[in-house]
C-alpha cells in the first residue's frame, strides 16, 4: 500500500499570496487530519476530516480552510499569507478509528518570503 | 482539554546505553497516548500507543512505555541504544472519541552517542 502522499514537498510564496497544498490518504483510510509544525515545535492541529464533514478545528485564523473529497484526498488552503505561515504542514489519515493512531505524510515544506 | 509535557528537549545517550524519554500527560477523560518518532526532513511515524488495555505498550524498534495512572506519565524506553535512534521523538495524547485530534509535546532530541 502507498503511504499518505502529500504534494508539493516545497513550494515557495510571497506574502499575501494564496497556496493550496494537496493529500491523500492511505486507501481504506475515511479520516484526514492537518497539522502546522513550525521549525523547533511540535505539530499543531488545524484541522480533521471524517467522511467529507468537518470533524474538528484548531486554533487557527479563517484564512486556514480545508475540504475533503469523495474519494477521501484533501486540501488545506492558506489565504493572504504571513511570513509566521512558513512551517511543515502534516496530514495524516487513519481508518475508521483515528484512535488507533495516524499515519503521518512527509509533509509539505511552506516558506513564505 | 488534554495536554503533555515532555522533559528535557534534549537527551544524550551511549549507544547501547538505557534510552528514556519523559512524557506527562494532562487530560480530563481517560487519555489515549501516543509516541511519535520523527527523523530529519521527514513525516511522523507511530511508535507505539496506548488505548486503555496493557498498561505496557511494546512498538517498533524495541521500544516500549508504561502508563502510570498515579504518575501521569507515560515514559518511552530502550534497553540499548541504537545509532539509527537518533532522531526528535514526539509524545501526543487524544481526548477519546469525538474528540481525536492529536496534542503534541515539544519533542525530545535524542542524540547517541558512538
Amino acid at each position: 500500500d502507498a503511504g499518505v502522499t502529500q504534494s508539493p514537498t516545497h513550494l515557495i510564496k510571497t506574502r499575501g499570496q494564496q497556496v493550496t497544498l494537496r493529500c491523500s490518504p492511505i486507501s481504506g483510510h475515511k479520516s484526514v487530519s492537518w497539522y502546522q509544525q513550525v521549525l523547533g515545535q511540535g505539530p499543531q492541529f488545524i484541522f480533521q476530516y471524517y467522511e467529507k464533514e468537518e470533524r474538528g478545528r484548531g486554533n487557527f485564523p479563517d484564512r486556514f480552510s480545508a475540504r475533503q473529497f469523495p474519494n477521501y484526498s484533501s486540501e488545506l488552503n492558506v489565504n493572504a499569507l504571513l511570513l509566521g505561515d512558513s512551517a511543515l504542514y502534516l496530514c495524516a489519515s487513519s481508518r475508521n478509528d483515528p484512535l488507533g493512531g495516524y499515519t503521518f505524510g512527509s509533509g509539505t515544506r511552506l516558506t513564505v518570503v | 482539554a488534554q495536554s503533555v509535557t515532555q522533559l528535557g528537549s534534549h537527551v544524550s545517550v551511549s549507544e547501547g546505553a538505557l534510552v528514556l524519554l519523559r512524557c506527562n500527560y494532562s487530560s480530563s477523560v481517560p487519555p489515549y497516548l501516543f509516541w511519535y518518532v520523527q527523523y530529519p526532513n521527514q513525516g511522523l511515524q507511530l511508535l507505539l500507543k496506548y488505548t486503555s488495555a496493557a498498561t505496557l505498550v511494546k512498538g517498533i524498534n524495541g521500544f516500549e512505555a508504561e502508563f502510570k495512572k498515579s504518575e501521569t506519565s507515560f515514559h518511552l524506553t530502550k534497553p540499548s541504544a541504537h545509532m539509527s535512534d537518533a532522531a526528535e521523538y514526539f509524545c501526543a495524547v487524544t481526548g477519546g472519541r469525538g474528540n481525536e485530534k492529536l496534542t503534541f509535546g515539544t519533542g525530545t532530541r535524542l542524540t547517541i552517542i558512538p
